[in-house]
């Protein structure tokens, strides 16, 4: 079945620094994958996601970038801000509707 | 509505006891799903529904637990003889087409069983 490991399972950077999580997927027929970020004690929220016709999307400082073969994906958050700490999900999609959830990571943006 | 409403937000009840858990999805959206979410985890799907076909169920973690969704809006997430592993936050999600669109989440009811 599908399988999505995410790493790392935690990470601390300093203000301005950039923060990258890692994805990889098992399924080849896995062509949507969303990013989500779930701060404390709140619902998960889409910001961003990319289709498997394409490398890579930006939008501000959060970028998402996929590598088909080697099955993974990544989240880029540049200029980080202390408002960027939270949990953050990545998912992927097949050929059927479901998402299957990586185990999340938790960002701490240092000031 | 502008989002995906959850209630209640928060159910404390004792161990073997049935809990209702109710979602109201974004207007118009045809897809609904439930995931479970145990402390410091990911989200463990549990059911979709879309539109008038069945369900998919294939997420449910036993026969305790079971969901409708009539007239192809709200849904209501149903635990029977309720468990101390029961307990997490059970986050609900809908989207506007065949699953293919983004899902967007409720606030989530937080279940404590005692």
């Amino acid at each position: 079945g599908e399988n999505v490991e995410q790493h790392p399972s935690t990470l601390s950077v300093q203000e301005g620094d950039s923060a990258v999580i890692k994805c990889t997927y098992s399924d080849s027929a896995s062509n949507y994958f969303p990013w989500y970020k779930q701060e404390l004690g709140k619902r998960p929220q889409l910001i961003i996601d990319i289709r498997s016709n394409v490398g890579e999307k930006k939008d501000q400082r959060i970028a998402v970038t996929l590598n088909k073969t080697a099955k993974h994906f990544s989240l880029h958050i540049t200029e980080t801000q202390p408002e960027d700490s939270a949990v953050y999900f990545c998912a992927e999609g097949g050929s059927n509707y479901k998402l299957t959830f990586g185990k999340g990571t938790l960002l701490t943006v240092n000031p | 509505g502008a989002g995906v409403s959850q209630s209640p937000s928060n159910k404390v009840t004792e161990k073997g006891k049935d809990v209702e858990l109710r979602c109201d999805p974004i207007s118009g959206h045809t897809a609904l799903y439930w995931y479970r979410q145990s402390l410091g985890q990911g989200l463990e799907f549990l059911i979709y529904f879309q539109g008038n076909s069945a369900p998919d169920k294939s997420g449910l973690p036993s026969d305790r637990f079971s969901a409708e969704r009539t007239g192809g809006s709200v849904s209501t997430l149903t635990i029977q003889r309720t468990q101390q592993e029961d307990s997490a936050v059970y986050l609900c999600a809908s989207s506007g087409g065949q699953g293919r669109q983004p899902q967007h989440f409720g606030d989530g009811t937080r279940l404590s069983i005692l």
